[in-house]
């Protein structure tokens, strides 16, 4: 069964503006949540992760916000860019050694 | 790439043959992980290593086989028994635990 159910599948952004991507999980036991940002033909690459402990965390322009009893997480990107445009995944850690949950990934693109 | 090196980029193959995706790194990180993915999909866990000769599967770990004879390997063999091999494949590691973990370039595998 799916574990991290992530949305939208897709989203088109202008530059400048806002993207936000949800997810929501079911194993309470993840004790990690990491961002993958994919360019296509690589490998994902680690963005920016949080624990359930912390309700939010800003890097640069990109921020997580976690709400611990609903069991949901989002990324936001703020003022997007075009460099932006890629396949961002959540995911959950079963356990410290690195156990992933991915979600179905997010298709972003930012237009000009 | 973080010191970890997958070979070959891209791979084809007949159907039935089996055929191995080499995964090596230079970091001395403990753990290395096989996962695939599939177009719309996120990333499923197919085996992972935390110690040399010692894996376990993960899973979709059917149809495949892994080895763990030195630290710095970690090759992953899809086998005929996989019905639906053609995927792109991602090796990762990590430190320890409560580390981050790293993904590998990937190897696209088509097999007809």
């Amino acid at each position: 069964q799916q574990q991290v159910k992530q949305s939208p599948q897709s989203l088109i952004v202008q530059k400048g503006g806002i993207s936000i991507i949800n997810c929501a999980y079911e194993n309470t036991a993840f004790d990690y949540f990491p961002w993958y940002q994919q360019f296509p033909g690589k490998g994902p690459a680690l963005l920016i992760a949080i624990r359930p402990d912390v309700s939010e965390k800003k890097e640069g322009r990109f921020t997580i916000s976690f709400n611990k009893s609903a069991k949901q997480f989002s990324l936001h990107i703020m003022d997007s860019q075009p460099g932006d445009s890629a396949t961002y995944f959540c995911a959950g850690r079963r356990d410290s050694w690195g156990k992933l949950q991915f979600g179905a990934g997010t298709q972003v693109v930012v237009t000009p | 790439d973080g010191g970890i090196t997958q070979s070959p980029k891209y791979l084809f193959r007949k159907e039935g043959q089996n055929v191995t995706l080499s995964c090596e790194q230079n970091l001395n990180h403990d753990a290395m992980y096989w996962y695939r993915q599939d177009p719309g999909q996120g990333l499923r866990l197919i085996y992972y290593s935390q110690i040399v000769n010692d894996f376990q599967k993960g899973d979709i770990a059917e149809g495949y086989s892994v080895s763990r004879e030195k630290k710095e390997s970690f090759p992953l063999t899809v086998t005929s028994a996989q019905k639906n091999p053609t995927a792109f494949y991602l090796c990762a590691i990590q430190g320890g635990p409560g580390t981050e973990a790293f993904f590998g370039q990937g190897t696209r595998l088509t097999v007809v």
